[in-house]
């Protein structure tokens, strides 16, 4: 089955520092990956559409400039926290889309990344 | 707007069969998903219907009403392990984009 690999899947930093978290499709392509957040005991909240080749389309309330997106390949998305604050702490997951595939194809998530920002 | 209403929480014996609905309201309409997701756990794909239905997986079966704009995941013969949310995401665009509702907590008994 199709595989997304997100890592870290938890991380501790300090404020003002950044973080790097890496969403990749171990054995399949994916033009479009998504990367959502998620606060506890609630939905997951889409932060922006990463688009191989081409600038992530962010959602309404979303700083571009703090959630650098970049999706230079096909299998690979990265999403960048920079300057952190503790009210960044939260669960960040990926997910990708099976290029090409059906128009039910499943989003396929990676594991999650625990983001506690000190 | 847009949005999906399903229940907060659900709780129901082991071995019993639990019904979890979902009424949505989008714009644009292709199909109606389910995912799992156990606590800190991210979610896993249970089912899509694009059409009107039943579709059975095992243990589990999904139903869709496009013109009443609802469906709901049928869980079987519930073990302990299906203790998780459940959520409920519509396909409101080509692009994969999806829609979710705020996610049933299932909590089973034994």
């Amino acid at each position: 089955g199709a595989v997304v690999s997100q890592h870290p899947s938890r991380v501790i930093c300090k404020s003002g520092t950044s973080v790097k978290i890496e969403c990749r499709s171990l054995d399949f392509q994916a033009t479009t990956m998504f990367w959502y957040r998620q606060f506890p005991k609630q939905s997951l909240m889409l932060m922006a559409t990463s688009n191989e080749g081409s600038k992530a389309t962010y959602e309404q309330g979303v700083e571009k400039d703090k959630f650098l997106i970049n999706h230079a390949s096909l299998t690979l998305s990265t999403l960048t926290v920079t300057s952190a604050h503790p009210e960044d702490s939260s669960f960040y997951i990926c997910s990708a889309s099976r290029a090409g595939g059906p128009n039910n194809s499943p989003l396929h998530f990676g594991n999650g990344t625990r983001l506690t920002v000190t | 707007g847009q949005s999906l209403e399903q229940p907060s929480e659900v709780t129901a014996v082991e071995g019993a069969i639990v019904q979890i609905n979902c009424t949505y309201q989008t714009s644009g309409f292709y199909g109606l998903s389910w995912y799992q997701q156990h606590d800190g756990g991210a979610p896993t794909f249970l089912s899509y219907n694009a059409l009107d239905g039943l579709e059975e997986t095992g243990r589990f079966s999904s139903f869709l009403s496009r013109s009443d704009s609802y469906g709901y995941l049928l869980l079987q013969e519930l073990q302990m392990k299906d203790s998780a949310s459940y959520f409920c995401a519509a396909k409101w665009d080509s692009n994969y984009q999806l829609i979710w509702g705020a996610g049933t907590k299932l909590i089973i008994k034994p």
